[in-house]
């Protein structure tokens, strides 16, 4: 069975400062994408960065990148240099099969709160 | 902006009532999924909408229905609510080319009294 396990309720960052939100998966299918999404309590996901597992570089967006480890099943993200508008929920998410993110498996996310 | 837009925002009904609620998506987006996201947790998938046809579901029983139509529309439609129904209700779609990003919209806020 497929999982998605975030482990941290919350996290406080200050401003300016790097953050590292974790997140570990379980699946034995070998093809699989991970992806995060930014939750504000307007309630809008907003796709943030997908990194597939045939992928040999992390994916990088901007502020956002990837740490993926294979072996271990980790696909953590590290947001830098932080801003205010950073604040809300992060959702890590999965897809299985080569035909992409028809439906995504999430956990059950982490809340950031940026510290000026 | 994603170009996903959701209707209604909010709306409140009572325990063995009927909903539905709409989603509209950009043009050219041919899959559409429906998630439900009770508070406090991440988004569970409902079902899939491809070319007008159902072809994915979650673990939601019979009374979670859809549609999907022509014009990139789709609906949401809960019978005999139940209040564990309470909960945001996210559309989301993609071109059926693309691997990655799914579009969400702000989503439909469902309480069920």
């Amino acid at each position: 069975a497929q999982k998605i396990t975030q482990t941290q309720p919350g996290m406080f960052v200050q401003e300016k400062e790097a953050v590292t939100l974790d997140c570990t998966y379980d699946t034995s299918d070998p093809s699989y994408g991970l992806f995060w999404y930014k939750q504000p309590s307007s309630g809008e996901m907003i796709f943030l960065i997908y990194q597939g597992s045939y992928d040999q570089q992390n994916a990088t967006e901007g502020r956002y990148s990837l740490n993926f480890q294979k072996a271990r099943k980790s696909a953590n993200l590290v947001i830098s240099a932080s801003q205010l508008g950073d604040s809300a929920m992060y959702f890590c998410a999965m897809s299985f099969g080569r035909t992409g993110a028809n439906n995504l498996f999430f956990g059950t996310g982490t809340r950031l709160t940026v510290i000026p | 902006e994603t170009g996903v837009t959701q209707s209604p925002t909010h709306l409140i009904k009572t325990r063995g009532q009927q909903v539905t609620l709409r989603c509209s998506s950009q043009s050219g987006h041919n899959t559409v999924s429906w998630y439900q996201q009770a508070l406090g947790q991440g988004p569970q998938f409902i079902f899939q909408y491809y070319r007008e046809e159902e072809n994915g579901r979650g673990n939601f029983p019979p009374r979670f229905s859809g549609l999907q139509f022509p014009n990139y529309s789709s609906e949401l439609n809960v019978n005999a609510l139940e209040l564990d129904d309470s909960a945001l209700y996210l559309c989301a779609s993609k071109p059926l080319d693309n691997t990655g990003e799914l579009f969400f919209g702000e989503g439909s806020r469902l309480t069920v009294l």
